[in-house]
């Protein structure tokens, strides 16, 4: 049974870069596609990316030039970077996983990300 | 890009009632790769139907999917306390804008 827990900041200054963690246990990272979600009240549930199982990115294109996905296999972790963030990414931002790709079983708790000066 | 529309926003219904939940996708849903969760206040999405009609592992059998093509549906025949919630379809990186389940 995987489990994940996202990490975040909290509080992030507007034009800043966003990093976020999620930590993964219970599961082999290279059987699971690694998915970064969001969820704010005026854009509903949105999909960032992935990182599928042959370690390759998928992203969203409405985010693709501010976003980076990264799995660090040593340290069970499935990392987002995303740059130059506005209040407009003010969001529940979410892990997932699934070993299909196509939708996800596995969800993390969520980590809630304010974009404020 | 597939927009998806779930109907209705919302639906008003006592315990022990049936509920039947509507997505409708702009363009063909190839393979039914249609996914259908359940989201409880304070909660990170569920997964309960993929491929439009299969239940999720643990997932009762209250629970049921249909549909192909562009037309989905999804069924809960008698609602339990736990299924007053929101209810969210998905297709690939799309999802519809949910349809609140609350009591009557």
């Amino acid at each position: 049974q995987v489990h994940l827990q996202e990490s975040g900041p909290g509080l992030v200054k507007p034009s800043e870069t966003l990093s976020l963690t999620c930590n993964i246990s219970g599961g082999s990272i290279s059987n699971y596609y690694w998915s970064w979600l969001r969820q704010s009240a005026g854009k509903g549930l949105e999909w960032i990316g992935h990182i599928d199982r042959s370690g390759s990115p998928n992203y969203n294109p409405s985010l693709r030039s501010r976003v980076t996905l990264s799995v660090d296999t040593s340290k069970n972790q499935f990392s987002l970077r995303l740059t130059s963030v506005t209040a407009a990414d003010t969001a529940m931002y979410y892990c997932a996983s699934d070993i299909s790709g196509a939708w996800w079983f596995f969800w993390g708790q969520g980590t809630l990300i304010t974009v404020s000066s | 890009e597939i927009v998806l529309t779930q109907s209705p926003g919302t639906l008003s219904l006592s315990p022990g009632e049936r509920a039947t939940l509507s997505c409708r996708a702009s363009q063909s849903v190839s393979g039914s790769y249609l996914a259908w969760y359940r989201q409880k206040p304070g909660q990170a999405p569920g997964l309960l139907i993929y491929a439009a009609s299969r239940r999720a592992e643990g997932i009762p059998d209250r629970f049921s999917g249909s549909g192909s093509g562009t037309d989905f549906t999804l069924t809960i025949s008698r609602l339990e306390p736990e299924d007053f919630a929101v209810y969210y379809c998905q297709q690939g990186g799309t999802f519809g804008q949910g349809t609140k389940v609350d009591i009557k």
